[in-house]
């Protein structure tokens, strides 16, 4: 079946470096994309999300990339901060519910 | 604005024990999933429910799994007989609508589920 999945499970960063985590997905009917991260013992929150008809979006200090024609999704993290350690999965939405992604697991040193 | 509510946070029971959860989505949310998460993937959705009606159960194993949202506000997710591998996280979220619609999905923190 069709599903979303990242290409590292895991991405190690120095803080203050930019953080890039990648994601491939193959349902081409996706409305959206969203990235979640999800700390230990807690479920998945919201950072950002994009609409299919576009293809760059920007937050406070993440910016989620689409690319549809090779269906790559990325999220970008500027100034990664030891806060931000946690596993991130990509997500995508179509009619009927979202589905994840395997996760790639972010760890920031200090 | 309170969160997802989920309780309980933890469970253990024997294998072939029955075990309810249940979820207390944002208040005006009309649309409610369950996902399971075991250790290591993505979370994978079991239920979705908009308003007290199903969307999409496909992925839910009924011989065991059952879930309902009466009223629809409250949901409870119960796994009768659990198996091993059903030792997972449970989680619930909402939405003001429906994924398609480009809304945000809020997470409870879940339930712990471990079958020994």
């Amino acid at each position: 079946g069709e599903s979303v999945g990242l290409h590292l499970p895991t991405l190690s960063v120095q803080e203050g470096d930019n953080s890039i985590i990648n994601c491939a997905y193959s349902n081409s009917a996706s409305d959206y994309f969203i990235w979640y991260k999800q700390e230990s013992g807690k479920g998945p929150q919201f950072i950002i999300d994009i609409r299919s008809n576009m293809d760059k979006r920007q937050g406070q200090r993440v910016t989620v990339l689409l690319n549809k024609t090779v269906k790559h999704l990325s999220l970008q993290i500027a100034a990664t901060q030891p806060g931000d350690s946690a596993v991130y999965f990509c997500a995508e939405g179509s009619r009927t519910a979202l589905i994840f992604g395997k996760g790639t697991t972010l760890s920031v040193s200090s | 604005e309170a969160g997802v509510a989920q309780s309980p946070r933890y469970k253990i029971i024997e294998k072939r024990q029955s075990v309810a959860f249940w979820c207390n989505p944002i208040s005006g949310h009309a649309t409610l999933y369950w996902y399971q998460q075991i250790l290591g993937q993505g979370p994978k959705l079991l239920i979705q429910f908009q308003n007290n009606g199903v969307v999409d159960d496909s992925q839910l194993p009924k011989d065991r799994f059952s879930a309902e949202r009466l009223k629809g506000v409250d949901s409870t997710l119960k796994i009768q007989p659990a198996k091993l591998e059903d030792s997972a996280v449970y989680l619930c979220a909402s939405s003001l609508s429906w994924a398609g619609s480009n809304t945000e999905a809020f997470f409870g923190q879940g339930t712990r589920l471990t079958v020994v």
